[in-house]
């Protein structure tokens, strides 16, 4: 299994510089991609999704990348924030509707 | 909030116990998921419910299961508890059943003793 919690790869960032999150997914079938952010006491919040059609989506501050031939996904957030300190989540979704999770990046803003 | 209510929030209970966790999904969500968050784990896939019926079933113990009512709200219950069971459980809900967003509660934390 994958850890979380006191082993996760951890990412420290300056207060309005850009940050870049990376995950490697492991199922070339997978379809679906998901990014989750998850705050101490909190359940996973959804950021942003994408398809496997897709290679590039925006939202809001974020946006999310998708390398299918190297099985990479990254997410990249604009002038982060000291709210966006928290545990960010890949997952993975199949035509089997099992959701696998990454390990999770702890991500720590510092003013 | 997520509109993903779970109860209760902490649970304390003993070896050997059987514990009964519930979820109300987010209205007009059909689906309903459980995931299991421990430290040496991470977050992993349960079981799913669509509509009442199961749709997909992911690393879920014998000793635990689970069902989705008439009115969509969904209990996970876990028998015959063991130390290892200590975890976080999550409940997530979406619209239909497959290749969409997830939307999660802020869990139970169940604590065996």
């Amino acid at each position: 299994g994958e850890s979380v919690g006191l082993h996760l790869p951890t990412l420290s960032v300056q207060e309005g510089d850009n940050s870049i999150i990376n995950c490697a997914y492991s199922n070339s079938a997978s379809d679906y991609f998901i990014w989750y952010k998850q705050e101490s006491g909190k359940g996973p919040q959804f950021i942003i999704d994408i398809r496997s059609n897709m290679d590039k989506r925006q939202g809001q501050r974020v946006t999310v990348l998708l390398n299918k031939t190297v099985k990479h996904l990254s997410l990249q957030i604009a002038a982060t924030q000291p709210g966006d300190s928290a545990v960010y989540f890949c997952a993975e979704m199949g035509d089997n509707n099992d959701m696998r999770f990454g390990a999770g990046t702890r991500l720590t803003v510092k003013p | 909030d997520s509109g993903v209510t779970q109860t209760p929030k902490h649970l304390i209970t003993a070896t050997g116990q059987r514990v009964t966790l519930r979820c109300s999904p987010r209205s007009g969500d059909l689906s309903v998921y459980w995931y299991q968050q421990s430290l040496d784990q991470g977050l992993q896939f349960l079981i799913q419910y669509y509509n009442g019926e199961e749709r997909a079933k992911g690393n879920i113990l014998e000793r635990f299961s689970a069902q989705q009512f008439p009115d969509l709200h969904s209990e996970l219950n876990l028998s015959s508890l063991e130390l290892g069971d200590s975890a976080l459980y999550f409940c997530a809900s979406s619209v239909g059943h497959s290749l969409e967003p997830q939307h999660f509660g802020d869990g139970t934390r169940l604590s065996i003793l």
